[in-house]
């Protein structure tokens, strides 16, 4: 089956350093890509969308200049936090679109926690 | 950002007790995809709903595209203690866009 292989799933860096998350398609090619934050007992939110050769589509209020995404290729995106500060503590999820048919599912990655102290 | 309204918000139960839990919007959804979320992992998806009426099993799940077009419901039969974790449904609006809107979650518990 589909497989979102996600990288790191734990990091902790110190706040002002920039981190990067790697979501890859281990099996099939994702033309399309997102981006989530879930904050504790909360549900996903929709940050962005990752379209491959072109630009992110940020949702509103999400800052496209501290959370840089690159999808430079069919299996790869990346999602780099820039200059993390406390408050950018979150649990941060990937997901791909395949296309199966006339339908579409979207697999998950497993989700990256990252701790900015 | 947009989330769906989902009940109950958590839920104890027996083992073996079924399961019940509902998605709304204010506004009508042409997809609806229903995850489970184990602690520290990403959701994986349990089932996917494509047609208004729409009533779709997966095992013990069973899960339907409301006819309104603004509401799922998930149920799940005989419920097991690894059946715990939050359960969300997601829904997909605009034909146009391949973003999908998450609902609140449901964190449910088995009680053995």
């Amino acid at each position: 089956g589909a497989v979102v292989s996600q990288h790191p799933s734990r990091v902790i860096c110190k706040s002002g350093t920039s981190v990067k998350i790697e979501c890859r398609s281990l099996d099939f090619q994702a033309t399309t890509m997102f981006w989530y934050r879930q904050f504790p007992k909360q549900s996903l939110m929709l940050m962005a969308t990752s379209n491959e050769g072109s630009k992110a589509t940020y949702e509103q209020g999400v800052e496209k200049d501290k959370f840089l995404i690159n999808h430079a290729s069919l299996t790869l995106s990346t999602l780099t936090v820039t200059s993390a500060h406390p408050e950018d503590s979150s649990f941060y999820i990937c997901s791909a679109r395949l296309l199966t048919g006339i339908n579409y599912g979207y697999t998950f990655g497993s989700g990256t926690r990252l701790t900015v102290v | 950002g947009q989330q769906l309204n989902q009940s109950p918000q958590s839920m104890f139960i027996q083992e073996g007790e079924d399961v019940s839990m509902n998605c709304t919007s204010s506004s009508i959804f042409n997809t609806w995809l229903w995850y489970k979320q184990d602690p520290g992992e990403g959701p994986v998806l349990l089932i996917a709903l494509y047609k208004a009426g729409e009533l779709t099993s997966n095992g013990r799940l069973t899960a339907q595209f409301g006819i309104t077009r603004k509401d799922s419901f998930l149920n799940i039969s005989a419920s097991i203690p690894s059946d715990v974790g939050i359960y969300f449904c997601a829904g997909r609006a605009d034909s146009g866009t391949y973003k999908y809107i998450f609902g609140t979650g449901t964190r449910l518990k088995v009680l053995a």
